[in-house]
C-alpha cells in the first residue's frame, strides 16, 4: 500500500513569491490533515478535510494559506505571498481512524 | 503555558540501558494520548497509543496519569537504533486534532 506522498520535498523561494504544496493521501482515507512544524518549535495543526470539506482550519496561520482538496483526492496547500516566518517543515497526514494518522515524509519549504 | 509539555533533553544512555520520559499535558479533557517517533528529518511515526491501563508493547512500555495529566515512556534495553525524537502527543478540542509536544531527544550510544 503506498503511503502519504507529499511533493515537492523541498522548495525554496523568495519572499513574496507563491508556493504550492501537494498531499496525496492513502487510497481510501477520507481524512487529510495539514501540520507543520517552524524551527525549534512543536509540529502544529493546520487544518483538517473529511473528503473535500474543510472540517476544521482553526490552525491556519492568517489569510495567505489556502488550501483545497477537489474531489476528496489530493490536497494542495498554497502560500502567496510567501512571508520569511512560512519557512518550516509541512506535513500532510491521513487516516480513517483519528488514531491511525500516518504521516508524509514532508516539504521543507525555506523563504529567502 | 503549552499544551502539551515534554523535556527536550537529550537523554545520552548506553546500550542496554533503560529510559524514562515523561510529559504534562495542559487539557484534562484529552481522552487519547500517544507517543510518535521522529527520525532526523523524517516525519513523525505512531510508536504507540497509551491506554489508561498502561500498555506494553515489547521493550516499551506507556503509562497514563490522569489525575496528574501526566505521560510516560520506558523504553527497556535500548538499542542503537531507539536513538530518535520521542513526542508526546494528545488531542486537542477537536478529536481530529492531534497536539504535539516539542519532543525529546533520545541518544543510545554503544
Amino acid at each position: 500500500e503506498a503511503g502519504v506522498t507529499q511533493f515537492p520535498s523541498h522548495s525554496v523561494i523568495e519572499k513574496g513569491q507563491t508556493v504550492t504544496l501537494r498531499c496525496d493521501p492513502i487510497s481510501g482515507h477520507d481524512n487529510l490533515y495539514w501540520y507543520r512544524r517552524v524551527m525549534g518549535k512543536e509540529i502544529k495543526f493546520l487544518l483538517h478535510f473529511v473528503k473535500e470539506s474543510k472540517q476544521d482550519e482553526s490552525g491556519m496561520p492568517n489569510n495567505r494559506f489556502l488550501a483545497e482538496r477537489t474531489g476528496g483526492t489530493y490536497s494542495t496547500l498554497k502560500v502567496q505571498p510567501a512571508e520569511l516566518e512560512d519557512s518550516g517543515v509541512y506535513f500532510c497526514a491521513s487516516s480513517q481512524d483519528r488514531r491511525l494518522n500516518t504521516f508524509g515524509s514532508g516539504t521543507r519549504l525555506t523563504v529567502v | 503555558r503549552k499544551e502539551v509539555e515534554q523535556d527536550p533533553g537529550p537523554f545520552n544512555v548506553p546500550e542496554g540501558a533503560t529510559v524514562a520520559f515523561n510529559c504534562t499535558y495542559s487539557n484534562s479533557a484529552s481522552q487519547s494520548f500517544f507517543w510518535y517517533r521522529q527520525d532526523c528529518r523524517k516525519e513523525p511515526k505512531l510508536l504507540m497509543s497509551v491506554y489508561s491501563s498502561g500498555n506494553e508493547d515489547g521493550r516499551f512500555t506507556a503509562q497514563l496519569n490522569r489525575a496528574s495529566q501526566y505521560i510516560s515512556l520506558l523504553i527497556r534495553d535500548s538499542k542503537l537504533s531507539d536513538s530518535a525524537t520521542y513526542l508526546c502527543v494528545t488531542e486537542g478540542d477537536s478529536s481530529y486534532k492531534l497536539i504535539f509536544g516539542s519532543g525529546t531527544r533520545l541518544l543510545v550510544r554503544p
